[in-house]
């Protein structure tokens, strides 16, 4: 079955950081980009962070360039976010989704986890 | 990175077409086509109809279709089903290996 299954959420303060992994399985994990994605409760999705298979592409939403840092280990078929400086207003439910196509970059999503929740808050 | 603009509803009966708009700048929609398409059902992932700009997965039906004229991207659903009822989401490519969501349509078949 091909899936991603997020981990590594909770409850942390502001300024503190916190460090979000994504296991898949199920596909050739090293021939596809990975993205974060990240959602408001009630409101939209919001794009985070993607990584290319290759580490050639690596993109960040203006709101956390400089804070937050994706990685990847194809080795182990894990995708990470180190998110730091943590603010309020990062608090979502965070996905990680797979592009959709082999060795390609930003043609879409087409597999997404669960989400795994960080609230933000004293 | 501003979120693309979507309309905030549409509607249509069985049987006819509706089709949602999606508009972005020069900076993406109008310089990539890379355009994706999701249905989307809250609680629930994301289901992508559309990717690459004019790429239909296989299991998606061919009543959805699209277009892009400047900065814009359109999705038309032909051939309006009750189970067509949700929410759509656009997304597109915005360079600098940055990708940007729409703010999300929902599609009411009365």
């Amino acid at each position: 079955e091909v899936q991603v299954v997020e981990s590594g959420g909770g409850l942390v303060q502001p300024g503190r950081s916190l460090r979000l992994s994504c296991i898949g399985s199920g596909f050739a994990f090293d021939d596809y980009a990975m993205h974060w994605v990240r959602q408001v409760p009630g409101k939209g999705l919001e794009w985070v962070a993607g990584l290319g298979w290759d580490g050639r592409h690596i993109g960040y939403a203006d709101s956390v360039e400089g804070r937050f840092t994706v990685s990847r280990d194809n080795g182990k078929n894990s995708l990470s976010l180190q998110m730091n400086s943590l603010r309020a207003e990062d608090t979502a439910l965070y996905y990680c989704a797979k592009d959709t196509t082999v060795g390609r970059y930003g043609e879409g999503f087409d597999m997404w986890g669960q989400g795994t929740m960080v609230t933000v808050s004293s | 990175q501003s979120a693309l603009t979507q309309p905030a509803s549409v509607s249509g009966s069985p049987g006819q077409s509706v089709t949602i708009s999606c508009t972005g700048t020069s900076s993406d929609i109008g310089t990539y086509n890379l355009v994706s398409w999701y249905q989307y059902h809250p609680g629930n992932a994301p289901k992508v109809l559309i990717y690459g700009g004019t790429k239909r997965p296989s299991g998606v039906s061919d009543r959805f279709t699209t277009s892009k004229s400047g900065n814009t991207a359109y999705l038309t659903i032909s051939g309006l089903q009750s189970e067509d009822e949700g929410d759509y989401l656009c997304c597109s490519y915005g360079g600098r290996s940055t990708m940007i969501f729409g703010g999300g349509t929902k599609l009411t078949v009365l």
